[in-house]
């Protein structure tokens, strides 16, 4: 079974740029969460989808951050303007019953 | 769920037992989980335990919890060199909703 695809791995920007992260979860899976991981912390939720319906964004930075899953299944998440503080790994999981996550590889990115 | 603590640090030599520790504050968490996560990669669960358990045995890794005092605590058996990495605490509730420690850097000597 193919695990939680994620891309770029790797993105640097500078600030005031906008950026996209890409998310494939598990085939299946209804629940699909996204977090921010900054050095040295454990993820923080930033949206969690249930099938393409919004579950909880109360930690998504709404001013700039924005989040969709279309169709259920693939999701994006984008930046716009960017921050130096956006600096983190965004990491993706998805969930067969919304309890065991699954994670990705994550994204990590830089902002100059 | 609002507060997952964990210590920072924890070095072990190879061939002991390491045990990491993790208080939680949702008295209403569903799931308590163990997750690894190695240099540059995602998170790989572990290991889990439900609320109403006491204990969970899994190959090496044992999960013990204490529900009265939010006391979870994850113990490998034999650590090895491939165990270091950093471990991470978690509490699930609700609608799958977690919340996560800042994590356990183990260092595992030779």
């Amino acid at each position: 079974e193919a695990g939680v695809a994620q891309s770029p791995r790797y993105k640097i920007i500078e600030k005031r740029q906008s950026v996209a992260f890409w998310c494939n979860p598990i085939s299946g899976h209804a629940t699909l969460y996204w977090y921010q991981q900054i050095l040295g912390q454990g993820p923080k939720l930033l949206i969690q989808f249930q099938n393409n319906g919004v579950v909880d964004d109360s930690q998504l930075p709404k001013d700039r951050f924005s989040a969709e899953r279309l169709k259920g299944v693939d999701s994006t998440l984008k930046i716009q303007p960017a921050k130096l503080e956006d600096s983190a790994v965004y990491l993706c999981a998805s969930s067969l019953q919304g309890y065991e996550q699954y994670f990705g590889p994550g994204t990590r990115l830089t902002v100059t | 769920g609002e507060d997952v603590e964990q210590s920072l640090f924890l070095s072990v030599r190879e061939g002991d037992s390491s045990v990491i520790n993790c208080t939680y504050t949702d008295s209403s968490s569903t799931y308590l989980y163990w997750y690894k996560q190695e240099p540059g990669a995602g998170l790989q669960l572990l290991t889990y335990i439900f609320s109403n358990m006491d204990m969970k045995q899994d190959q090496r890794l044992t999960v013990l919890l204490n529900k009265k005092d939010k006391h979870l605590s994850l113990r490998i058996a034999d650590t090895q060199t491939g165990d270091s990495a950093i471990y991470f605490c978690a509490e699930t509730w609700g609608a799958g909703k977690s919340t996560f420690g800042d994590g356990t850097t183990l260092t595992v000597k030779p």
